[in-house]
């Protein structure tokens, strides 16, 4: 069965410094992995996603991932914080058959 | 490509009546998914449809819960006899079917609150 666990359910970064959101998975067959992004009383958007393969996954709005096999993870990146990053953002694996299994979710606060 | 249309956004209810929500998927989409989001948690899955057919249900999705895509277009997800446990965000999605990599399109999501 697939699972994912999202580490930190809120994370505060300052506009301009590095923001790092964790997710590991659990799957018992190669994975496809997702991150999308929900801002208030809105839909989930794609950031990315990993579906084997380049290892680094290059996203929108700058932000990119890397699937790491060894560590279970596809951790979420992005060098510089935008206060218009401030959002939630889902982790989701897929159970190979398109249903995704979403983490618990991570706020991220930009302060200015 | 005008994306994925919910509808309503809001639906405010008595415990014990029915409600239906309608979701019009991206037009050339096969796949059309039900998820069920509550405040800080991930969407949980409900069920999907491939075209007309029914291919999967949660088991979150008690017998109170129907959904159905009669033309393979849009879908509806009807609650009988809606509960205070009801009350959450209702999210529909929709892809191209293709293994498990496929991209999922959300619509902005029905939010339901049962008085």
């Amino acid at each position: 069965a697939q699972s994912v666990t999202q580490l930190g359910s809120h994370v505060s970064v300052s506009e301009g410094a590095l923001v790092l959101l964790r997710c590991n998975y659990s799957s018992s067959v190669p994975p496809y992995l997702f991150w999308y992004v929900q801002y208030p009383n809105q839909g989930l958007q794609l950031l990315l996603k990993y579906t084997s393969a380049a290892t680094l996954v290059k996203g929108i709005n700058g932000f990119e991932a890397e699937f790491k096999k060894s560590e279970t993870s596809f951790h979420l990146t992005k060098p510089s914080a935008h206060m218009s990053d401030a959002a939630e953002y889902f982790c989701a694996v897929s159970d190979g058959n398109g249903k995704l299994i979403f983490g618990q979710g991570t706020t991220l606060q930009v302060k200015p | 490509d005008t994306g994925v249309s919910q509808d309503p956004r809001h639906k405010i209810t008595k415990r014990g009546q029915n409600v239906t929500f309608r979701c019009d998927p991206i037009s050339e989409h096969n796949r059309l998914y039900w998820y069920r989001q509550t405040l800080g948690q991930g969407p949980e899955f409900l069920t999907y449809f491939q075209n007309e057919a029914q291919l999967e249900k949660s088991r979150l999705l008690s017998d109170r819960f129907s959904a159905e895509r009669p033309k393979g277009s849009f879908s509806t997800l009807e609650i009988q006899r809606t509960e205070q446990g009801d009350s959450a965000m209702y999210l529909c999605a929709s892809s191209l079917a293709g293994g498990g990599r496929e991209t999922q399109y959300f619509g902005p999501g029905t939010r339901l609150l049962v008085l």
